[in-house]
């Protein structure tokens, strides 16, 4: 079965470090990429997708994602985090087979604790 | 707000009662989405609509629930006779369509159901 797996369930850093979420998909076929965000109290709100062409795309507040395909890897990345970025992070696949749309699998979480 | 509505936000009944949530999509967006999300876990799908037609349901969603989207606008979930492993946020999304590169999902602010 498909399935998405996030490695990290809570990351505790300071402000202006560096981060990186790992996400990796079990899918051999075409597929569509995004991160959701979840803030304290508000809803899941897309925080980037991949679709095609270039592999490196950028969110948005600096956000980064990398589709590795030879490694079935979607990684997260900003390079200075700040005390709002707090939040639960969420990798989310859409397997597409034969010209029809799978049902958009999602990852368990991060939660990002940033300390000021 | 133009973004997706869920009534309501919270909900407590007890165990073997019925419950009804409602979902108010982004205007013409064709597809519905309904997930289920427990404490620790990414979203789960449930079931999914385009306009008024249900075109698939998850092995999670029993007997016990029903979905219905009778006018192509609005979308209920309906449980009947709640079993306290229902307790959970309940999640719609919309998008505005199939196509490869405009299948992003939005999602409304959820129903938290607990169970007594």
């Amino acid at each position: 079965a498909q399935s998405v797996s996030q490695h990290n369930h809570h990351v505790i850093l300071s402000e202006a470090a560096s981060l990186e979420l790992g996400c990796n998909y079990s899918y051999g076929g075409t597929v569509n990429l995004f991160w959701y965000v979840q803030y304290p109290g508000q809803h899941l709100q897309l925080l980037l997708k991949y679709f095609s062409g270039d592999p490196l795309v950028k969110g948005i507040k600096g956000f980064e994602a990398e589709f590795i395909k030879s490694k079935f890897s979607f990684n997260l990345r900003k390079p200075s985090v700040q005390w709002s970025d707090t939040a639960e992070y969420f990798c989310a696949v859409y397997p597409w087979a034969g010209g029809s749309q799978g049902n958009l699998i999602f990852g368990k979480g991060t939660k990002l604790s940033v300390k000021p | 707000d133009t973004g997706v509505s869920q009534n309501p936000r919270h909900k407590i009944t007890k165990r073997g009662q019925n419950v009804t949530f409602r979902c108010d999509p982004i205007s013409e967006h064709n597809r519905l989405y309904w997930y289920r999300q427990t404490l620790g876990q990414g979203p789960e799908f449930l079931t999914y609509f385009q306009n008024e037609a249900q075109l698939e349901k998850s092995r999670l969603l029993s007997d016990r629930f029903s979905a219905e989207r009778p006018k192509g606008s609005f979308s209920t979930l309906e449980i009947q006779r709640t079993e306290q492993g229902d307790s959970a946020m309940y999640l719609c999304a919309s998008s505005p369509s199939l196509n490869w590169e405009n299948n992003e999902q939005f999602f409304g602010p959820g129903t938290r159901l607990t169970v007594l």
